[in-house]
């Protein structure tokens, strides 16, 4: 079975200060991977998905994200955090050819930008 | 376009009870998932439906049990309430296609409380 690690639990920054949330999953096949945001208050929402292609994708509010499939790793990057970007972060996995179109997430990074 | 909803909002149980949570999917999609997020984690997936079967389950007991209706809103289950189901229920739908994946959409969740 799939899983996924995110080894950074809580995150703190200051305004400005460029963000790498990292993203480990254990699966030898093919996998959709993504980042999801939780807002304080708000539902889970997509920040960018990777299907295929290329490995650098770009997300919504400046987020990008890097596939290295040699190193299973799906790493999320923004340069510049703005206050705004507080929120709890879960990377998820969906590996294909397993019949299910569920997702496993990671446990989640807490992200506080400091003003 | 609506988006997914999820009733009731918050739930106070006791232990030894029974529990329905119902979600309405998003217009259009045929597909709906239930995930748990206890607090400080990540969501863990329950089971699916598809066109009102189950498409999957994860490592839930049978007391965990669910419904899809024709309109494709869907129903969670949980018999026999113990503490550790004290936590956030998501669903998430979705349009499913045979050999494509499409991104699952999040409702706010119901949060259950069980004394």
């Amino acid at each position: 079975a799939q899983s996924v690690s995110q080894h950074n639990h809580h995150v703190i920054l200051s305004e400005a200060a460029s963000l790498e949330l990292g993203c480990n999953y254990s699966y030898g096949g093919t996998v959709n991977l993504f980042w999801y945001v939780q807002y304080p208050g708000q539902h889970l929402q997509l920040l960018l998905k990777y299907f295929s292609g290329d490995p650098l994708v770009k997300g919504i509010k400046g987020f990008e994200a890097e596939f290295i499939k040699s190193k299973f790793s799906f790493n999320l990057r923004k340069p510049s955090v703005q206050w705004s970007d507080t929120a709890e972060y879960f990377c998820a996995v969906n590996a294909i050819n397993t019949g299910r179109r569920a997702l496993t997430f990671g446990s989640g990074t807490r992200l506080q930008v400091q003003p | 376009e609506t988006g997914v909803t999820q009733s009731p909002t918050h739930l106070i149980k006791t232990r030894g009870q029974q529990v329905t949570l119902r979600c309405s999917s998003q217009s259009g999609h045929n597909t709906v998932s239930w995930y748990q997020q206890a607090l400080g984690q990540g969501p863990q997936f329950i089971f699916q439906y598809y066109r009102e079967e189950e498409n999957g389950r994860g490592n839930f007991p049978p007391r965990f049990s669910g419904l899809q209706f024709p309109n494709y809103s869907s129903e969670l289950n949980v018999n026999a309430l113990e503490l550790d189901d004290s936590a956030l229920y998501l669903c998430a739908s979705s349009l499913s296609a045979s050999g494509i994946y499409n991104e699952q959409f999040f409702g706010p969740g119901t949060r259950l409380t069980v004394l």
